[in-house]
């Protein structure tokens, strides 16, 4: 089952636009992470945010983390094209040794 | 630094047929994951280790079996391919568990089974 969900499923901008993605999970974790898929490659590591932090910057990107909603939000500032691609939230139930990713949220960005 | 290789990138298998994916990490990483991607449905844990010599079943582990005979490589077999095999197979590994810290992918596995 999956423990983590992601919304919007797909989700279309304008470059230069800000792409916010919501992702909700079930069960108490000890940290969330982000990873970006480009279409046919494998993921890629954005960010981690733990349990007891409630926002991470890195770059261009913006994490939230609120547990008591058991949900975090991704904001990507300024959009590019290259930043079309798949995004998915990943959890480790319980705080254990693996992650459980969402189904993602494709995102599109134009030109 | 390669990272994680997956070996092959691609593979048409006939049905009942078997074979092996290779997945080799030269960041001397104690966990190693196999996971399986399928369209709207993320992905999916099959077979993970914690360390040399360890295996222990995911989410979907029926069909594929594993083994971790060396650190940095970590096999996934399909001793019999079904056409519900038909995915794309995601190896990762992580310094610690990933509860703790980033997973690192490789490329992917696309596989297909008449």
């Amino acid at each position: 089952s999956q423990q983590g969900e992601e919304d919007p499923q797909a989700l279309s901008i304008q470059e230069g636009e800000n792409a916010t993605m919501n992702c909700s999970y079930k069960t108490s974790i000890n940290n969330l992470q982000w990873y970006r898929q480009n279409s046919g490659r494998g993921l890629v590591h954005l960010i981690l945010i733990r349990s007891n932090e409630r926002e991470k910057h890195s770059g261009r990107l913006r994490v939230t983390l609120d547990t008591s909603k058991k949900s975090s939000s991704l904001l990507i500032t300024a959009s590019r094209a290259a930043d079309t691609a798949s995004y998915f939230c990943a959890t480790p139930p319980g705080g254990g040794n693996k992650l459980t990713f969402g189904t993602g949220t494709q995102l599109k960005v134009e030109l | 630094n390669a990272g994680v290789t997956q070996t092959p990138k691609f593979r048409v298998l006939k049905t009942g047929q078997s074979m092996t994916l290779l997945c080799a990490q030269d960041m001397n990483h104690e966990y190693m994951y196999w996971y399986r991607q399928d369209p709207g449905m993320g992905l999916r844990l099959i077979h993970y280790s914690v360390g040399e010599g360890t295996t222990a079943k995911g989410e979907v582990p029926d069909g594929y079996n594993v083994s971790r005979l060396k650190k940095q490589n970590f096999l996934l077999g399909l001793e019999s391919a079904a056409p519900s095999q038909t995915s794309v197979y995601f190896c990762a590994s992580s310094l610690l568990g990933q509860g703790s810290t980033e997973a690192f992918f490789g490329q992917g596995t696309r596989l297909t089974v008449v």
